[in-house]
């Protein structure tokens, strides 16, 4: 069985500050593919990131970064100097069947 | 290209009656995925398709829901004698199949599922 968790379903910070949205996962495969995906109030999905299980090497793009840690099962996402454009929620899958994380609703004040 | 096509975009059903929902997935793509999101909720697993292989059903909530997917490209997700609590957004998504893994997926703009 799979299983995502995001524990945390709503964080509110101010704008500019710096914020990470945590998911553990659970999976008996050894190989499998993490994902990262923002649905903004518009509803549509966006893809984020993919990364596979043989690849911890963390990743920046922009604002964005991702903590990929097998010893946890844990591959958590951080916001550098968010943005109210960032306001969304947020979701962490696993592949096979992709399994989804219940999602974190992020609120960026200005 | 196109992305995913999902129609109806609004379906509004008495309660009782059988849906159908369609999903036209990006030409190429061999994996074909159901999921359905209710208000406020998170994503829930219903149905894959890959290829020709037998699909990964494990995800449908009851012996109501089922799927198919003709000539490996157009999908069709039908609800039978549809209750309230199937009221949903209806979401599908493809992406395709290397031998190493997937791409990610593509999402079409779902169906919103409103059974009175």
């Amino acid at each position: 069985a799979q299983k995502v968790t995001q524990a945390q379903t709503e964080i509110s910070v101010v704008e500019k500050e710096d914020v990470t949205l945590d998911c553990v996962y659970e999976t008996r495969d050894t190989t499998y593919y993490l994902f990262w995906y923002k649905q903004p109030p518009s509803g549509e999905l966006v893809f984020l990131i993919r990364r596979n299980s043989f690849d911890e090497q963390n990743e920046i793009s922009g604002r964005y970064s991702w903590n990929f840690q097998k010893s946890t099962s844990s591959f958590n996402f951080t916001i550098t100097a968010s943005q109210v454009v960032d306001s969304a929620v947020y979701f962490c899958a696993l592949r096979r069947a992709l399994t989804f994380g219940s999602g974190t609703r992020l609120q960026v004040q200005p | 290209g196109a992305g995913v096509s999902q129609s109806p975009s609004n379906k509004v059903t008495e309660k009782g009656k059988d849906v159908e929902l369609r999903c036209d997935p990006i030409s190429g793509h061999t994996a074909l995925y159901w999921y359905r999101q209710s208000l406020g909720q998170g994503l829930e697993f219903l149905i894959y398709f890959q290829g020709n292989s037998a699909p990964d059903k494990s995800g449908l909530p009851s012996d109501r829901f089922s799927a198919e997917r003709t000539g490996g490209s157009v999908s069709t997700l039908t609800i039978q004698r549809t209750q309230q609590e199937d009221s949903a957004v209806y979401l599908c998504a493809s992406s395709l199949f290397f031998g190493t893994g997937f791409s990610p997926l593509h999402f079409g703009n779902g169906t919103r599922l409103t059974v009175t």
